[in-house]
């Protein structure tokens, strides 16, 4: 089955220290999101990426960068972490070719802590 | 600016008994609505889509905008339901633009 698939899925790390959080799909989808999760607050979008040319900024987008090296890959970059950024992270695609209607495919989810 | 409002953070109900997680909007344009669930240990995926005036699972939502709603409900819960809900608006139809709730933990008492 066509998939999103995230890396590394669970990650502990210090104050400080640059993390990388990768994202693949075989899904063959154009669009690919970067959204972050904390209890109470819902999903909130850090990064989007329409094509490996096209980088936009989410809602939340301080303190994080982002890299699509190819359609399949979109990388999501702390570089230097800190606590409040621990959280879970969530990789997402769209299909323009349907449409693009707003349904949204997520990965598996990364979760990730800074001490 | 736009938001969504979902007011109840845990919703518990007996099996069988009718559900309703309640979705509140604030959008000046037409606002495309979804409905997206997260079972346990399984991915967030969409549930259902107000464009599509679809029943998944027995759930259905209606569109309110009078009342700026886009509430779910199922007449009699199953314990299989039990899982974390978020509504969801598009600003343009388009996913690049998909505001999230907070997120509403449903729990189905047997």
């Amino acid at each position: 089955d066509a998939d999103v698939t995230q890396t590394p899925r669970n990650r502990i790390t210090k104050t400080g220290k640059r993390i990388m959080l990768e994202c693949s799909q075989t899904k063959g989808h154009d669009r690919m999101y970067w959204y972050r999760q904390d209890p109470g607050l819902g999903l909130r979008l850090i990064y989007y990426s329409f094509d490996v040319k096209d980088i936009n900024k989410g809602e939340i987008s301080d303190g994080y960068s982002v890299s699509r090296q190819a359609q399949a890959k979109f990388s999501l970059s702390l570089e230097s972490a800190i606590p409040n950024q621990t959280a879970l992270y969530f990789c997402a695609t769209s299909d323009l070719s349907a449409g693009d209607t707003g349904e949204l495919f997520f990965g598996e989810g990364s979760r990730l802590t800074v001490l | 600016a736009q938001r969504v409002t979902q007011p109840e953070k845990l919703l518990s109900v007996f099996k069988g008994a009718p559900v309703e997680l309640k979705c509140n909007y604030s959008y000046s344009g037409s606002p495309e609505l979804f409905w997206y669930v997260q079972y346990s240990r399984q991915r967030l995926q969409l549930l259902l889509r107000h464009i599509s005036r679809e029943s998944i699972k027995g759930f259905t939502a209606d569109l309110n905008k009078g009342e700026t709603s886009f509430h779910l409900k199922k007449p009699f819960a199953q314990e299989e339901d039990s899982a974390m809900y978020y509504c969801a608006l598009s600003r343009d139809s388009s996913a690049s633009k998909i505001i999230f709730g907070s997120g509403t933990r449903l729990s189905i008492r047997p």
